[in-house]
């Protein structure tokens, strides 16, 4: 059965912390790993990660994938009150290009 | 650019009511669509999704189903109505020239009692 696991479930910082969010998977016909946030309403697309080993970033929001080892991780360094949301991983399959997602981090940012 | 409108944003229905909820994509061609559903405490589950016209893959059998008449509306129904049909429901398009990402809809939130 496919599986995309998140840890931790919730983190609360102080503002200006840097966080780690992690993403571990096991999933058949792998294509791709995304990243989104999620405030009170639908996901915006972060990054997508097909190789292993390249650095995705965007601003203090950084993201890489080991196919080896099967996980990804989300950093984000200067933590800001405005980052408090939801973050997914989700695992793209073959077929149809199904996402597969995790139940998702909940990240605090305290000021 | 790619838009994705969803509506109703919310709607309350009663248990054995049916549903109708309607997804439409601006800015691009034969996308890939996908229904999404997230429950709460649950991460965000796959119900349908479509390569094409009249095409429907099913992820999770229940009491759902979709149609796509045309090449961008996309629409998930019921006729009858469970407690547990009651999650935030989201549309999913991938983006044009080829692009995998799937870009989200702003959702509908149903609640049903």
């Amino acid at each position: 059965e496919d599986k995309v696991v998140q840890s931790p479930l919730s983190l609360v910082v102080h503002e200006g912390d840097t966080v780690t969010l992690n993403c571990s998977y096991e999933v058949t016909n792998f294509r791709s790993l995304l990243w989104y946030k999620q405030e009170k309403k639908a996901p915006t697309f972060l990054f997508m990660l097909t190789s292993s080993g390249i650095e995705k970033k965007s601003g203090r929001l950084s993201s890489i994938l080991d196919k080896k080892e099967l996980f990804s991780i989300l950093n984000i360094t200067a933590t800001q009150t405005g980052d408090s949301a939801v973050y997914l991983c989700a695992v793209e399959k073959g077929s149809g290009y199904a996402l597969n997602f995790g139940k998702g981090t909940s990240l605090l940012v305290t000021p | 650019s790619q838009t994705i409108h969803q509506w109703p944003a919310t709607l309350v229905q009663p248990v054995g009511s049916p549903l109708s909820l309607e997804c439409t994509v601006e800015g691009t061609s034969n996308p890939n669509l996908y229904w999404y559903r997230q429950a709460a405490g649950r991460g965000l589950q796959l119900l349908f999704y479509s390569v094409g016209i009249g095409q429907i893959s099913s992820e999770v059998p229940q009491n759902l189903s979709a149609s796509r008449p045309q090449d961008r509306q996309f629409i998930l129904s019921s006729k009858k109505l469970l407690l547990s049909d009651s999650g935030f429901y989201l549309c999913a398009s991938t983006r044009l020239a080829g692009g995998l990402e799937q870009f989200f809809g702003p959702g509908t939130r149903l609640t049903v009692l």
